[in-house]
């Protein structure tokens, strides 16, 4: 296995557009998270999935955001009517369910909004 | 609440040696962890504390006190590809890590 996987690695979207990522984590890791990142921040949680299950998805996320992990493998993140503030790096990890829980990151999708 | 906090930005010289320190206030602690993130990529482990002492992998090392919330990351004989954002990050009640917003690190020659 070569690791966490995402696509796409760039997005550039126009104001109103729709967006999908899509994440392809370790094969072997039962968990996937969601994260945003921007300039000089530390990643900022969005949601995480427990095999296929979503078992959180932050406060902070807009109902313009919405993931899916349908067979609990891959995961794809959908953006709604894009605004200009969500711009920035999208992160996927993955890890296993034990109380060691070390995150093991994709390469990140930036999204650029217009 | 729950809170990390670590300097913005240090700066150090190559070959020298530098401490970030990284504080949390957090619900519940399994464990802290130290990612190295460079400009425009992912970020990538370093270490792991979840017992208090120090930790040593290399020319990284790694200390944890959990009664006082605080941990720092020793990175020695620095080198220019060491110039990255080092990222604290403590394992919550729930297993979810809190992240701190980063310590840019730059190295000059």
């Amino acid at each position: 296995d070569t690791g966490v996987s995402q696509d796409p690695r760039h997005k550039i979207t126009k104001r109103g557009q729709n967006v999908t990522f899509r994440c392809d984590p370790i094969s072997e890791h039962n968990r996937l998270y969601w994260y945003r990142q921007t300039l000089g921040q530390g990643p900022e949680f969005l949601t995480y999935f427990q095999n296929e299950a979503q078992l959180e998805k932050s406060r902070l996320l807009s109902d313009r955001f919405s993931a899916e992990r349908p067979k609990g493998s891959f995961s794809t993140l959908e953006i709604q009517r894009t605004e200009q503030g969500d711009s920035a790096m999208y992160l996927c990890a993955s890890s296993l369910a034990t109380t060691y829980n070390e995150q093991f990151f994709g390469p990140g999708t930036r999204l650029t909004v217009l | 609440g729950q809170n990390i906090d670590q300097p913005t930005e240090m700066t150090a010289t190559e070959g020298a040696i530098v401490q970030i320190n990284c504080t949390y206030q957090t619900s519940g602690f399994n464990g802290l962890f130290w990612y190295q993130q460079h400009a425009g990529e992912a970020p990538t482990f370093l270490s792991y504390n979840v017992l208090d002492g120090l930790e040593e992998k290399g020319r990284f090392s790694s200390f944890l006190s959990r009664s006082k919330g605080y941990s720092y990351l020793l990175l020695k004989e620095l080198q220019m590809k060491d110039s990255a954002s080092y990222l604290c990050a403590v394992s919550d009640s729930n297993y979810q890590l809190i992240w701190g917003a980063g310590t840019k690190l730059i190295i000059k020659p």
